[in-house]
């Protein structure tokens, strides 16, 4: 595709609800990251996937936290039980490796209530 | 770890004004140097960049130089624009890898 995209733009969740985000990257493009931005902060580095492994899982704050992707493609973050701290825009970005500019999709809004 | 720090904002700045936006770093390593903008309602984009000591990025009138010796990368522009107003972060990279970012600074211009 042109960009990177994601998806749902807004997520409005009940607290203890599991939830998936998803970001499509741009075509192409081996290696992916997830960021989290929480109001008023900068944003926060959660794990770096290469192809579809993630040799870089540091920023998971929590083990409720976990992320997939398939066919070097599509990633998944899933966040099981959350919590109303955790919501938080998530962004995810996609340089055409893993030395070049990063792209960032518009990200998710999630609201935990 | 490596970390940044930005002058906290907002920055509320007239038309035509001089803009300054501080920012260092600390890192392990050689890091690149990056300011990324956020415009209201819009994604991250990135402003500019430099990857070496003494290389300045510029971009739609914005200038930063990389200064390894203050450890420092402050964002510039002599005329700023109502149109300039946006969040800007600056960040860091080391062995092109995740980006550390800065918590942002929001700029807001008037006319």
């Amino acid at each position: 595709g042109a960009g990177v995209s994601q998806s749902p733009s807004n997520k409005v969740t009940e607290k203890g609800k599991d939830v998936e985000l998803r970001c499509d990257p741009i075509s192409g493009h081996t290696a992916l990251y997830w960021y989290r931005q929480r109001l008023g902060q900068g944003l926060e580095f959660l794990i770096y996937f290469q192809g579809n492994s993630a040799p870089d899982k540091s920023g998971l704050p929590s083990d409720r936290f976990s992320a997939e992707r398939t066919g070097e493609s599509v990633s998944t973050l899933t966040i099981q039980r959350t919590q109303q701290e955790d919501s938080a825009v998530y962004l995810c970005a996609s340089p055409r490796d893993s030395y070049n500019e990063q792209f960032f999709g518009p990200g998710t809004r999630l609201t935990v209530l | 770890g490596d970390s940044v720090t930005q002058m906290e904002g907002p920055v509320t700045l007239s038309e035509e004004a001089f803009l300054t936006i501080n920012c260092t770093y600390t890192a392990t390593g050689y890091p690149s140097l990056f300011w990324y903008v956020q415009y209201p309602g819009e994604g991250l984009q990135l402003l500019l960049k430099a990857t070496k000591a003494d290389d300045k990025g510029s971009n739609k009138g914005f200038e930063a130089t990389y200064r390894k010796e203050t450890t420092s990368f402050h964002l510039e522009k002599g005329s700023v624009q109502v149109s300039d107003s946006a969040v800007y972060f600056c960040a860091l990279t080391e062995y092109g890898n995740k980006l550390v970012f800065g918590a942002g600074t929001i700029l807001r211009v008037k006319s």
